[in-house]
């Protein structure tokens, strides 16, 4: 069973802080990994999807790293606002059989005026 | 608006009802899956069909089954309902290094 852990669990900073958030995945078997932004009462929004040792990818105020070696992604959201307030999710894709995300539980952020 | 339509939004089952929850995609995707997210779980899938004519079991299918009834269309059914299947279904599709889409959940509760 493919294990996907996310920290911290939940993050609460004010308006402006910038912040991160780690994913860490299996180093063996790397495809893919993804990160989603899903608002409360909505469903998830891909943000970026990485493939490469070292990609680095940005949206906006969002950037997100990857270490497929060392099994971990980290997504840093720079100057955070209230609408940033979501769960950001990460999932891994493997290289064996047909390629099924595998979730985190997310990190749940909530950004204070 | 191209994207995941997911049917029905909300319902209510009394247990051992039957009922089938809706999904169809417009983007030509080849792959669709059914999740399933309960609080402190995260999204498991419970089925994934990888390509038109083909269907395979995720992490939690028991108590479901799927129909991929062509390319844009895959349902999932609860033959008969459990408490335990009291969730929040989330239908998605994907091509091979997309992101997912995702429809907007379908919100069940088994009494």
């Amino acid at each position: 069973i493919l294990n996907v852990e996310q920290s911290p669990q939940s993050l609460h900073v004010q308006e402006g802080d910038s912040t991160n958030f780690t994913c860490s995945f299996p180093s063996s078997n790397f495809y893919a990994l993804h990160w989603y932004r899903w608002e409360t009462a909505k469903s998830p929004e891909a943000l970026f999807v990485m493939t490469l040792n070292g990609d680095e990818k940005k949206k906006g105020r969002i950037s997100a790293t990857l270490n497929t070696k060392e099994g971990y992604s980290y997504l840093y959201i720079k100057g955070s606002q209230p609408e940033d307030s979501a769960t950001y999710l990460c999932a891994f894709k493997g290289d064996t059989g047909f390629q099924k995300l595998v979730f985190g539980t997310g990190t749940r952020l909530l950004v204070s005026p | 608006n191209a994207g995941v339509t997911q049917t029905p939004k909300f319902q209510v089952l009394k247990t051992g009802q039957s009922m089938t929850l809706q999904c169809a995609q417009d983007m030509n995707h080849n792959s669709m899956y059914w999740y399933r997210q309960d609080p402190g779980m995260g999204l498991r899938l419970i089925y994934y069909s990888a390509s038109e004519g083909t269907t395979d079991k995720g992490e939690v299918p028991n108590g479901y089954n799927v129909s991929r009834l062509n390319k844009r269309e895959f349902s999932l059914r609860l033959e008969s309902a459990a408490p335990s299947q009291t969730s929040v279904y989330f239908c998605a599709s994907s091509r091979l290094i997309t992101g997912y889409t995702f429809g907007s959940g379908t919100r069940l509760t088994v009494v």
